[in-house]
């Protein structure tokens, strides 16, 4: 069936240094993903987005990457902060129907 | 950003009580939908609902679940008769900002029922 999951449910990196989130989908009629963040009792707050006719995109401190071939998206934030702790979900849809299917989260843990 | 607001924001119930979680969105907007997520699991679609319809909804939400836009303003979701398997967050979400076709979530109800 349809899913998206992510390799690493942890990720503890130094302040300072490059993350990678990753996540794998299998819905290849998937054509819009987005990258959120979810802080301690918050609800989740949109980071970046891409189109499927895109392999990167890039915002302040962030990339996206979108590899079809092998229904792969990474998140990359640079020179993390520790403001940049908290859950990372990766959500695919298709096209019209704005209904997203949510990856199962990577926590990331930035260490002082 | 215009926020969604989310009341309450926890609420706990007994087992066969019902909840009624409320949302509260711009107004002139038309994509609605409700997301759970139980505690240290993935976000769950439970329903989507365009000018004060159903659009779709997943298989979570069955009977025992419903949503109502009664005065063009809240948007509900009502749970007849709690279970303790409902026990999660619930987040109401609009459809857009300026510039993405993402969601803008509120800040969530914890219901927890007993």
């Amino acid at each position: 069936g349809e899913s998206v999951g992510l390799h690493l449910p942890t990720l503890s990196v130094q302040e300072g240094d490059n993350s990678i989130i990753n996540c794998a989908y299998s819905n290849s009629a998937s054509d819009y993903f987005i990258w959120y963040k979810q802080e301690s009792g918050k609800g989740p707050q949109f980071i970046i987005d891409i189109r499927s006719n895109m392999d990167k995109r890039q915002g302040q401190r962030v990339t996206v990457l979108l590899n079809k071939t092998v229904k792969h998206l990474s998140l990359q934030i640079a020179a993390t902060q520790p403001g940049d702790s908290a859950v990372y979900f990766c959500a695919e849809t298709h096209s019209g129907t704005y209904k997203y299917i949510f990856g199962t989260g990577t926590r990331l843990k930035v260490l002082a | 950003e215009p926020e969604v607001t989310q009341t309450p924001s926890h609420q706990v119930t007994q087992m066969g009580q019902e909840v009624i979680l409320r949302c509260v969105p711009i107004s002139n907007h038309l994509y609605f939908y409700w997301y759970r997520q139980i505690l240290g699991q993935k976000v769950e679609f439970l329903v989507s609902f365009y000018n004060n319809e159903i659009s779709e909804k997943s298989e979570i939400f069955d009977d025992q679940f419903s949503v109502e836009r009664p005065d063009g303003s809240n948007f509900t979701l009502k749970i007849r008769s709690t279970k303790l398997e409902d026990s999660a967050m619930y987040f109401c979400a609009r459809l857009g900002a300026d510039t993405n076709y993402g969601y803008t979530f509120g800040s969530g109800t914890r219901l927890t029922v007993v």
